[in-house]
């Protein structure tokens, strides 16, 4: 079992807007920004976003946000090639170690 | 463009060693924590280890951590002057069969963020 929950999967169709979700606890997610990371068919995690905040050669498509213990990851106008896995993770304080969600399918109809 | 490129990777029997390497290029490896994060086949994503960065001029970071489920079996270390991260694997056991990617930890707004992946690295653990 993760410690960071994440829906198993999401679908939307082309254009639409979805928002993934990653529930943690105080000393995760609540205290510390969370990055996401998308996987497309198995193949390296590539960052799409660290916190709020895009890097290089993210579409601005892609959004970050959180509240509370709970970080978000939209995409709004979604694309075909968005379709992969995604994974929110953060550093625990607890733990003294990173933790994964356990990763949303996103499909694109 | 920041390359990170793992080695080392096989077929071990159970209770074997392995040691991973991970190449680093295009940016000052000195001045980052890296770690290691492995994927299961047909699982997600897991946390392994981490190490810090050691400060040229004191001699001062480099703290290490681990994932209980690989703690005094696995050891992480680097090698600033060869940009090289490591992953010396002891003990290994079937659970520990999975792609070993290696990652650069980006410090932004006081969360360290792996920010840039390897290929990876399989691990096959079998008799």
């Amino acid at each position: 079992q993760s410690a960071l929950t994440q829906e198993v999967s999401v679908s939307g169709t082309v254009g639409q807007k979805v928002t993934l979700s990653c529930i943690g606890t105080s000393s995760n997610v609540g205290r510390f920004g969370v990055g996401w990371y998308q996987q497309i068919s198995h193949g390296s995690p590539k960052t799409v976003m660290l916190g709020n905040s895009r890097p290089s050669g993210i579409p601005d498509r892609f959004s970050g946000s959180k509240s509370g213990t709970i970080a978000s990851l939209t995409i709004s106008g979604l694309q075909p090639e968005d379709e992969a896995d995604y994974y929110c993770s953060t550093w625990d304080s607890s733990l003294d170690v990173r933790v994964f969600g356990g990763g949303t399918k996103l499909t694109v109809l | 463009e920041v390359q990170l490129l793992e080695s080392g990777g096989g077929l071990v029997q159970p209770g074997g060693s392995l040691r991973l390497s991970c190449a680093a290029s295009q940016f000052s490896f000195t001045n980052y924590a890296m770690t290691w994060v492995r994927q299961a086949p047909g699982k997600g994503l897991e946390y392994v280890s981490s190490m810090e960065s050691v400060s040229s001029i004191t001699g001062s970071g480099g703290d290490t951590y681990y994932a209980d489920s690989v703690k005094g079996r696995f050891t992480i270390s680097r090698d600033n002057s060869k940009n090289t991260l490591f992953l010396q694997m002891n003990s290994l056991r079937a659970e520990d069969t999975a792609l070993y990617y290696c990652a650069r930890v980006l410090r932004y707004s006081g969360t360290d963020y792996p920010d840039y992946w390897g290929q990876g690295a399989l691990v096959t653990v079998s008799s």
